[in-house]
């Protein structure tokens, strides 16, 4: 069965620095890989995707997350954090397979931004 | 843009009542899905549904559980019996297709129980 590990509950970062929010997985098979953010009373909402191809997958406001398959890691980066960066970050894993298969998540991690 | 929508943003019931949680999918989606994040743990995958019936369903969605759509615009998750346990954020979930395609989420119901 597929899984996601998310190490970290709460990443602090300094506006204007980068910022890493780490993911492994663990799948039969090449996965497909997804971040999701949460904002406060909001559902979530998709950020990227890995399905294939290049391994560095941009996705909205300027993040990007890379897939490195010998690591099973996925991590999501941004070169310059914002405040309103601050939210939940979840990652997510389907293994690709036909038929309408689960998206597996992490607990989350709670990425705070501080001016 | 496109949205799920569910109602009630926030329910709270007593232990043993019935709840009928309400998702309105994207238009033009065909597969369906609800989710659930107990506070501080992860959303975990309670059932996926196409074409009229149940496609896969986790170890959570016991009996006590049901899903129907029953009017073409309507998902609905029912809880027959509440237990305190069944205390979570209930997140209802749309795609156009399976595999890889990105699922898109409504705000979630968080269901109280006493």
């Amino acid at each position: 069965a597929q899984s996601v590990a998310q190490p970290e509950d709460q990443v602090n970062v300094a506006e204007g620095n980068p910022l890493t929010v780490k993911c492994t997985y663990s799948v039969s098979g090449n996965p497909y890989l997804f971040w999701y953010v949460q904002y406060p009373n909001r559902g979530l909402q998709f950020l990227l995707k890995y399905i294939t191809g290049d391994n560095l997958v941009k996705g909205s406001y300027g993040f990007e997350a890379e897939f490195n398959k010998s690591q099973t890691s996925f991590h999501l980066k941004k070169p310059s954090a914002l405040v309103s960066d601050s939210a939940l970050y979840f990652c997510a894993v389907r293994a690709p397979r036909s038929g309408n298969t689960p998206l597996v998540f992490g607990k989350g991690t709670r990425l705070s931004v501080i001016a | 843009e496109p949205e799920v929508t569910q109602t009630p943003s926030h329910q709270v019931t007593q232990m043993g009542q019935e709840v009928i949680l309400r998702c309105v999918p994207i238009s033009n989606h065909l597969y369906f899905y609800w989710y659930r994040q107990i506070l501080g743990q992860k959303v975990e995958f309670l059932v996926s549904f196409y074409n009229n019936e149940i496609s896969e369903k986790s170890e959570i969605f016991d009996d006590q559980f049901s899903v129907e759509r029953p009017d073409g615009s309507n998902f609905t998750l029912k809880i027959r019996s509440t237990k305190l346990e069944d205390s979570a954020m209930y997140f209802c979930a749309s795609s156009d297709r399976a595999g890889a395609n990105v699922l898109t989420f409504g705000a979630g119901s968080r269901l109280t129980v006493l």
